[in-house]
């Protein structure tokens, strides 16, 4: 079936330097995208979000790249600090659609 | 507070005892989600609510499971003769539909972790 899915289950960076989280999404009819961050025993807390008609967009150390033509979504971190320490999603919203579905998501480890 | 609030944060029960959890999502957000996730995995769809109407369910919400949400306001989800398989957390989470224009970002609570012995 189409899923939303992400490459690594762990991302491993020194502090400082820039993460980038990747994902792969295989539902064509998407045409919104979020990106949440979960720290332990927490709920998802939002990101950043892209729409469709968009190939990337930009906020506060982080950016949205998107890529339709091989369904690839990724989240760049810059400036890696401690408290990024976290498991990152993605997800997607069909055209249509009620509600979101998640990928799996990637931990991300800061090294000091 | 103004974010979306779940009670209790833990629950720890039996199998086969019934378990209710409550959700009070962002006071002016008339749409309401209950998601569930299991360790290591993303938040899983449950069903959703637009005020007080239930609009969709997953294949997830098995017979035991019920949810509501009759004035619009605060959800609760029940879990009847839990199993160990009900061991997870669930989430709940809110957002703003007025006419055509959805807000399609999803303000999640802290979830309810809850675990069947």
């Amino acid at each position: 079936g189409e899923s939303v899915g992400l490459h690594l289950p762990t991302l491993s960076v020194q502090e400082g330097d820039n993460s980038i989280i990747n994902c792969a999404y295989s539902n064509s009819a998407s045409d919104y995208f979020i990106w949440y961050k979960q720290e332990s025993g927490k709920g998802p807390q939002f990101i950043i979000d892209i729409r469709s008609n968009m190939d990337k967009r930009q906020g506060q150390r982080v950016t949205v790249l998107l890529n339709k033509t091989v369904k690839h979504l990724s989240l760049q971190i810059a400036a890696t600090q401690p408290g990024d320490s976290a498991v990152y999603f993605c997800a997607e919203n069909a055209r249509g659609a009620d509600g979101l579905t998640f990928g799996k998501g990637t931990h991300l480890i800061i090294q000091p | 507070d103004t974010g979306v609030s779940q009670d209790p944060r833990h629950k720890i029960t039996k199998r086969g005892q019934n378990v209710t959890f409550r959700c009070d999502p962002i006071s002016e957000h008339n749409r309401l989600y209950w998601y569930r996730q299991t360790l290591g995995q993303g938040p899983e769809f449950l069903t959703y609510f637009q005020n007080e109407a239930q609009l969709e369910k997953s294949r997830l919400l098995s017979d035991r499971f019920s949810a509501e949400r009759p004035k619009g306001s605060f959800s609760t989800l029940e879990i009847q003769r839990t199993e160990q398989g009900d061991s997870a957390m669930y989430l709940c989470a809110s957002s703003s539909q007025q006419g055509a224009i959805s807000d399609e970002k999803l303000f999640f609570g802290s979830g309810t972790q809850l675990s069947v012995l």
